[in-house]
């Protein structure tokens, strides 16, 4: 099986940097991805590391350690709008199914 | 390009109704995952269909739970009896297996009551 360890709270003013962290245990890793969800909403895709290293988009940024079991989000120049919560998710070899971690809630306050 | 279609958007039923979800997937998609999601609970996993079969079902909480996917354009979870305990929102999502990241995209979601 597999499981997923992130903060439940996060909090940052505008303008900030912020990281997320997630650490996980499984049986067998394909990828970590990350999706944003905000309140009474869906969850979006945000960013995939297979590799080891970061990945850039925009503000944002995934880094992922293989050897460690543990990744992390950036988010740079934080926004008001980017008051939401955040999953780390591990897919699974073979499927394409997808673990979540039970998420991380980003208040961004001005 | 229209996203994933759910419907109802809100479900709010008696304890011991029949309650059936539904769900259009992306066009070209060949896989569609049923989620739940509560607080207690998390984002879980019920089922994950690959070109309309059911490859992963081990997430469906008991017998009262069933899901089918009669084709590539249309999906259905059925929750009978309901209970209390499933007030939940529940997701689906759809995915291009195959592709590098096989990004799930999510539906807005049926947020269910049940009295």
């Amino acid at each position: 099986g597999q499981s997923l360890e992130q903060p439940s709270e996060v909090t940052a003013v505008e303008g900030a940097i912020v990281q997320i962290n997630c650490t996980y245990q499984t049986s067998g890793f394909y990828g970590l991805s990350w999706y944003q969800q905000h309140d009474g909403g869906a969850p979006t895709f945000l960013s995939y590391n297979a590799l080891d290293g970061l990945e850039e988009t925009g503000r944002f940024s995934s880094f992922l350690s293989r050897s460690d079991s543990y990744g992390y989000l950036l988010l740079q120049e934080l926004q008001m709008k980017d008051s939401a919560s955040y999953f780390c998710a591990v897919r699974d070899l073979g499927y394409s199914t997808l673990t979540f971690g039970k998420g991380t809630m980003l208040l961004v306050s001005p | 390009d229209a996203g994933v279609i759910q419907s109802p958007r809100h479900e709010v039923t008696e304890m011991g109704q029949e309650v059936t979800l539904r769900c259009k997937p992306i066009s070209g998609h060949n896989s569609l995952f049923w989620y739940r999601q509560t607080m207690m609970r998390g984002l879980e996993l019920l089922i994950y269909f690959n070109n309309n079969v059911p490859i992963d079902d081990s997430g469906m909480p008991e017998d009262r739970f069933s899901a089918k996917m009669p084709n590539a354009s249309f999906s259905t979870l059925k929750i009978q009896p309901s209970e209390p305990r499933d007030s939940a929102v529940y997701f689906c999502a759809s995915s291009l297996k195959g592709v590098r990241t096989d990004t799930q995209y999510f539906g807005p979601g049926t947020r269910l009551t049940v009295l």
